[in-house]
């Protein structure tokens, strides 16, 4: 089983970045898929891109294009997220989720709560 | 990107009793390299991740209980809870996986009655 441990809780302000990361342990980090998933105080799940380690790139949803930045580290099993422009409606629990290639997510991080104030 | 669109929003169902769950996706989510539904259930419980239940449509994930069922095809499918648990008490989701870019539905919030 693929266990996801997140880095912590942020607080930023409106119009700067966050960067939050994901170590993977339990699989084969090069080939599995990462996503990243948030999450809005009492909202539903909403998908926001993911990134296969050994090819590379990253696919992202259109709402978050230009805005957000999926990396992954081989040589530490990490994976990252970076959004940048931060605006209050950011205010969210953000997921890191494992799959692989054309399969749902069978591992979940426990989530990073990113508050933004203004 | 494929929308998901869940029925209902809530409800609220008896213990023992049966709760149904649909899910519709704006296309067809079958993945031709095996003619399965790529279509996913999961559960989450307040303050908790998500929670996978059912891959495939209908492919119950090990260790989730055999009240639990997921049935459809093609654009329509169901997650159906033959006897309510006081544990079951949770929202849940699909999602879609047959595209690059994931869609989850809005989400169905089940409690007890």
């Amino acid at each position: 089983q693929v266990q996801l441990v997140q880095s912590g809780a942020e607080v930023k302000k409106s119009g700067s970045s966050v960067k939050v990361s994901c170590k993977a342990s339990g699989g084969t980090f090069t080939s599995d898929s990462f996503s990243w998933v948030r999450q809005a105080p009492g909202q539903g799940l909403e998908w926001m891109g993911g990134i296969i380690p050994m090819f590379g790139t990253a696919n992202y949803a259109q709402k978050f294009e230009g805005r957000v930045t999926i990396t992954a580290d081989e040589s530490t099993s990490t994976a990252y997220m970076e959004l940048s422009s931060l605006r209050s409606e950011d205010t969210a629990t953000y997921y890191c989720a494992r799959g692989v290639t054309a399969s749902p997510y069978d591992s979940w991080g426990q989530g990073t709560l990113v508050a933004v104030f203004s | 990107d494929i929308v998901m669109t869940q029925s209902p929003d809530s409800l609220a169902v008896s213990l023992g009793e049966r709760a149904t769950i649909n899910c519709k996706s704006s296309q067809s989510v079958l993945y031709s390299s095996n003619n399965k539904n790529s279509l996913a259930w999961y559960q989450q419980k307040p303050g908790q991740p998500p929670k996978l239940l059912i891959s495939w449509a209908s492919t119950r994930e090990s260790g989730v209980p055999d009240r639990f069922s997921g049935s459809g095809s093609g654009t329509d499918f169901t997650l159906t809870i033959s006897s309510l648990q006081a544990e079951d008490v949770a929202v849940y989701f699909c999602q879609q996986y047959s595209s690059t870019l994931r869609t989850f539905g809005q989400g169905t919030k089940v409690e007890v009655k």
